[in-house]
């Protein structure tokens, strides 16, 4: 069955340290692969995505994530966070030809000062 | 509207009641899409609508689930005799054309708790 899982529930990181999420799919081919923030009392909001191509990508606020074809993985990072990113982050995973996103359960981020 | 906008933000219902969400999308947006969102799971796609096309209501997990998008633009999900476990936030979201690659606009959510 095809699936996106997020292994980290939670994650505490100190304001200006790095962070790093996981995301990691099963799917046939590679499908189209997106981040998601939401935070507290707001809708989902795209932070970056990726199709084909390089597989570093850059995002807004900061973001990057990097597609491993050989790992199936699609990690999010930020080099230095700061509080406004205490968030849920979301891994999504639209199948090739599919307008459907599954989506993992999400990784929450708290920040400490 | 600058965004996708959805109604109420808070529903408190009784068991067996009938529920109505709204949900506008963003203007001139031909897709729309509803999820549910559990507490401490992912999103769960219920439906999706695609300019006049017939909708993809693949997600909707009983009968009791219906939603409608009326002349391209607004749409209603409605459940029908709640049960606790209908207890979630309901999210709409938005794209402009519903290709795979696309953006998704999604809306503040309505928060329903069937007590």
């Amino acid at each position: 069955a095809q699936s996106v899982t997020q292994p980290d529930i939670h994650i505490t990181v100190s304001e200006g340290a790095s962070l790093e999420l996981r995301c990691n799919y099963s799917y046939g081919a590679t499908p189209y692969l997106f981040w998601y923030v939401q935070s507290p009392g707001q809708g989902l909001q795209l932070l970056l995505k990726y199709f084909s191509g390089d597989t570093l990508v850059q995002g807004i606020k900061g973001f990057e994530a990097e597609f491993k074809r050989s790992q199936s993985s699609f990690n999010l990072r930020k080099p230095s966070v700061h509080w406004s990113d205490a968030a849920e982050y979301f891994c999504a995973v639209a199948p090739d030809n599919d307008y459907k996103l599954s989506f993992g359960a999400g990784t929450t981020v708290t920040v400490r000062a | 509207g600058a965004g996708v906008s959805q109604s109420p933000s808070n529903k408190v219902t009784e068991k067996g009641k009938d529920v109505e969400l709204r949900c506008d999308p963003i203007s001139g947006h031909t897709a729309l899409y509803w999820y549910r969102q559990s507490l401490g799971q992912g999103l769960e796609f219920l439906i999706y609508f695609q300019g006049n096309s017939a909708p993809d209501k693949s997600g909707l997990p009983s009968d009791r689930f219906s939603a409608e998008r009326t002349g391209g633009s607004v749409s209603t999900l409605t459940i029908q005799r709640t049960q606790q476990e209908d207890s979630a936030v309901y999210l709409c979201a938005s794209s402009f054309q519903g290709k795979p690659n696309e953006k998704l606009f999604f809306g503040s959510g309505t928060q329903l708790s069937v007590l």
